[in-house]
This record gives structure tokens, sequence and C-alpha cells, in this order.
């Protein structure tokens, strides 16, 4: 069976240009999170959808971030217009019922944003 | 909010020696509690976890304790091995956050 995974592995922008991240989930999964570790800092939760809902987005920094997640298959974040300060690596995880609260999340490798 | 905080590697030990990564955490409620692993070229993996206070969780030969007493979650292995090499986190949730929060990652090297 497939894991989760995650395109690209790494991208390197300007700042100020866009970026679109893809994440695909486990087939059946129905919960779909993001999140981001910049260098040094812990892992931080940017949002979670539940099929193609947004459950939770209140880790989102700001309106430049944009998740979506079509059909409940597949997601995509969008950087617009990307800052310095964006750079990092870029997780999603899904699971099944549960989720954060089991904590058995099954990770991709991460998208290493890097935005000089 | 909550919180997790764990020692900042890198963590160099040599084939067998004795593990401990330490985790403490500050919660609101009363939160599960986690150990996941990244190793080279993949992504995180849960490892152990423990949801409520003394309980132990275990894998691989890893072992965590949940103790409330002193907030802590500390990470050990008895006999380490050079395919342990890898970064380990410590997260916990709780019904006051959707996701996890997670420490800052401790990278732990094994020589051999």
């Amino acid at each position: 069976e497939a894991g989760v995974t995650q395109f690209p592995s790494h991208s390197v922008i300007e700042k100020g240009q866009t970026v679109t991240l893809r994440c695909d989930p486990i087939s059946g999964h129905d919960n779909l999170y993001w999140y981001r570790r910049v260098m040094g800092k812990e892992i931080k939760f940017l949002l979670h959808f539940v099929k193609e809902s947004k459950q939770d987005e209140s880790g989102m920094p700001n309106n430049r971030f944009l998740a979506e997640r079509t059909g409940g298959t597949y997601s995509t974040l969008k950087v617009q217009p990307a800052e310095l300060e964006d750079s990092g690596v870029y997780f999603c995880a899904s699971s099944q019922v549960g989720g954060s609260r089991t904590g058995e999340l099954f990770f991709g490798e991460g998208s290493r944003l890097t935005v000089l | 909010g909550n919180s997790v905080t764990q020692m900042e590697g890198p963590v160099t030990l040599s084939e067998e020696a004795f593990l401990t990564i330490n985790c403490t955490y500050t919660a609101t409620g009363y939160p599960s509690l986690f150990w996941y692993v990244q190793y080279p070229g993949e992504g995180l993996q849960l490892l152990l976890k423990a949801t409520k206070a003394d309980d132990k969780g275990s894998n691989k030969g890893f072992e965590a304790t949940y103790r409330k007493e002193t907030t802590s979650f500390h990470l050990e292995k008895g006999s380490v091995q050079v395919s342990d090499s890898a970064v380990y986190f410590c997260a916990l949730s709780d019904r006051s956050a959707d996701g996890l929060t997670f420490g800052k990652g401790t990278h732990l090297i094994i020589q051999p």
C-alpha cells in the first residue's frame, strides 16, 4: 500500500513568487493534516481536513496560505506571494478515524521550501 | 497553550550504549503523549504512545512512561544500534487543540 506522498520534495523560489505543494494521502484516509517545520523550531500544525472540509485551520500563518482538498482526495497548499520566513519543511499527514487524538498519523517525507 | 520541550542534539552515542532522551510537556488538559521517529529520507513514524498517567509505551526496544507528577515522557532504550540513528520527536495531543504539539526534535547519531 502506498504511503503519503508529497511533491515536490524540494522547491527553491524567489521572494514574491508562488509555490504549490501537493499531498496525496493514503487511500481511504478521510483526515488530512498539514504541518510545517521552520529551521530550528518545532513542527507546527497548520490545518486539518476531514474529507474536503476544513475542520481546523487555526494554524495557518496568514492569508498568503491557501489549502484545498479537491473531492476529498489529494490536497494542495499554495503560498502566494512567498516570503523569506515561509522557508521550511512542509509535512502532510493522513489518518483514518481518531487522527490527532490517537496520534496515529502517517506522514509524508515533507516538501522543503526555500525562499530566496 | 500546550508546549513540548525536549533535549536538542545532536546526541552522539556508541553502539550498545544506554539512551535517554528527555521530554517534558505543558498542557491544559490530560494529554496523550507520543514519540515519533524520522529516519533519513523518510516521513515521521509513530514509535510509541501513552494515553494516561503511568502508562508505558514500548516498541522496538524503546520505552517511555507517562509521568503526570513530573509532566514528563522520557524515551529510553537499553542498547542502541546504528540503525536507531534518526530524529526523534516528542508530541502531545489533547482536546484543546486539533493538531499534535511537537517538540523541536532530537537528532540521534549512533556510531559503530
